[in-house]
């Protein structure tokens, strides 16, 4: 079946330190890949996403590339922020024409000053 | 625009009763989704709708669960028979469907605590 796993949080950073939050996923042929990102006291929002192989998504000084020969979309900052604490959810849309997000147990991080 | 809404935000039932969530989606959405989030997971899929088509639907939705779409706007979702394992935040995402893969919008969740 399909499923997503990320690496065990929490992670605690300083401010402006380098960030990677792995994510591996299992599913036939391409699918969708896509970070979400959950602020304290608010709904999930979509981060960043790729839909096909060697596609990089970025937003927010985030980015994650679509490695199909490692089947990973690992999420990498540069220099993250205090504001940047949330959780991070990784997901996939199977292909196929399936609608449903599969999501990974989620990464806490909590960026201090 | 506003974005996805839930109602209500919190709710406290005791086991055996019957819940009922509202989901209004952004407007001219025509893409419906529910999920479920316990602690320290991420979102489950429950079910989703096209307008007011279901079109798949979990095995996790037992028989108890039941998700209504009556007019392609707003969807309800009903848990009968509340069991102490129902406790999670339901939450609802929408998306218009004109760019694949569809991105989904999520609200901000129901709370359930069944005591």
């Amino acid at each position: 079946g399909n499923s997503v796993t990320q690496m065990e949080g929490p992670v605690t950073l300083s401010e402006e330190a380098f960030l990677t939050i792995n994510c591996t996923y299992t599913a036939t042929g391409y699918p969708s890949l896509f970070w979400y990102v959950q602020y304290p006291g608010e709904g999930l929002q979509l981060l960043l996403k790729a839909t096909k192989a060697d596609d990089k998504g970025s937003n927010k000084g985030f980015e994650a590339t679509y490695r199909k020969e490692t089947t990973s979309f690992h999420l990498e900052k540069g220099s993250v922020q205090v504001s940047d604490s949330a959780v991070y959810f990784c997901a996939l849309i199977p292909q196929g024409g399936s609608e449903k997000l599969v999501f990974g147990k989620g990464t806490k991080l909590t960026v201090n000053p | 625009d506003t974005g996805v809404s839930q109602d209500p935000r919190h709710k406290i039932t005791k086991r055996g009763q019957n819940v009922t969530f509202r989901c209004d989606p952004i407007s001219e959405h025509n893409r419906l989704y529910w999920y479920r989030q316990t602690l320290g997971q991420g979102p489950e899929f429950l079910t989703y709708f096209q307008n007011e088509a279901q079109l798949e639907k979990s095995r996790l939705l037992s028989d108890r669960f039941s998700a209504e779409r009556p007019k392609g706007s707003f969807s309800t979702l009903e848990i009968q028979r509340t069991e102490q394992g129902d406790s999670a935040m339901y939450l609802c995402a929408s998306s218009s469907g004109w760019d694949s893969p569809y991105e989904q919008y999520f609200g901000p969740g129901t709370r359930l605590t069944v005591t």
